[in-house]
């Protein structure tokens, strides 16, 4: 069945460490997005990727970094700089289209906790 | 920045219950509205893409309206079940088709 993956599901960090969580499709979408969930507030866009080799910063980028090296791949950074990365991940994928029709499917979450 | 809002942050219904939420945004440069149920440990599903103004879809016993032109959309519950539980919630996308901005979201708990 296609669908998205996301590892790992639970995460535990130490300040000053990068880690790197992955996103990984085989629905053949052409873009994919990056969002962050706080307690009490919405999905937040961290980055997104409409094609390969290409992506752009959402609302909240400052201390995330990205990579869209394949169609199915789209990693994300949470660096040192990133002053509060404690948080839910939620990777997305949809079909390019311009219609605005496309749908978002969802990978199962990521949780990070910095200790 | 595209500013999505829904109302009510939260809502308690009785099993049986109708119910209804909103979800507010801008009316100017629409492209599309989107609706999803994120049900606990479980990934967000998509329940209505809306684009077009006076649109109502259904889907079982959920229905969803949209105004593009005062920028609001409804989305109904009939006959609220427990499986209904869920937090629900609405995206549109701002500068073209790609960035979907997305509400807070209103977190439904429908009582046995």
């Amino acid at each position: 069945d296609g669908g998205i993956t996301q590892s790992p599901k639970y995460l535990f960090r130490k300040e000053g460490q990068n880690v790197t969580l992955s996103c990984e499709q085989n629905l053949n979408h052409d873009a994919m997005y990056w969002y962050r969930q706080d307690p009490g507030q919405g999905l937040r866009l961290i980055y997104y990727s409409q094609i390969v080799n290409d992506f752009q910063k959402g609302d909240i980028a400052e201390g995330y970094s990205v990579s869209r090296e394949k169609k199915e791949s789209f990693p994300l950074t949470v660096t040192s700089a990133q002053k509060n990365p404690t948080a839910f991940y939620l990777c997305a994928s949809k079909l390019q289209g311009t219609s605005g029709a496309n749908v978002l499917t969802f990978g199962a979450g990521s949780r990070l906790t910095v200790l | 920045i595209l500013n999505v809002e829904q109302s009510p942050q939260s809502l308690h219904v009785q099993e049986g219950d109708s119910t209804n939420f909103t979800c507010s945004f801008p009316s100017s440069n629409f492209y599309a509205l989107h609706w999803y149920r994120w049900e606990t440990a479980k990934s967000p599903e998509a329940l209505f893409v809306m684009t077009l103004n006076g649109d109502e879809k259904k889907k079982g016993r959920i229905s969803a309206t949209l105004n593009t032109k005062e920028g609001y959309s409804y989305l109904y519950i009939k006959g609220s079940q427990p499986e209904d539980s869920a937090t629900y919630l609405c995206a549109s996308p701002s500068e073209g088709t790609y960035k979907y901005i997305f509400g807070t979201g209103t977190r439904l708990k429908v009582l046995a």
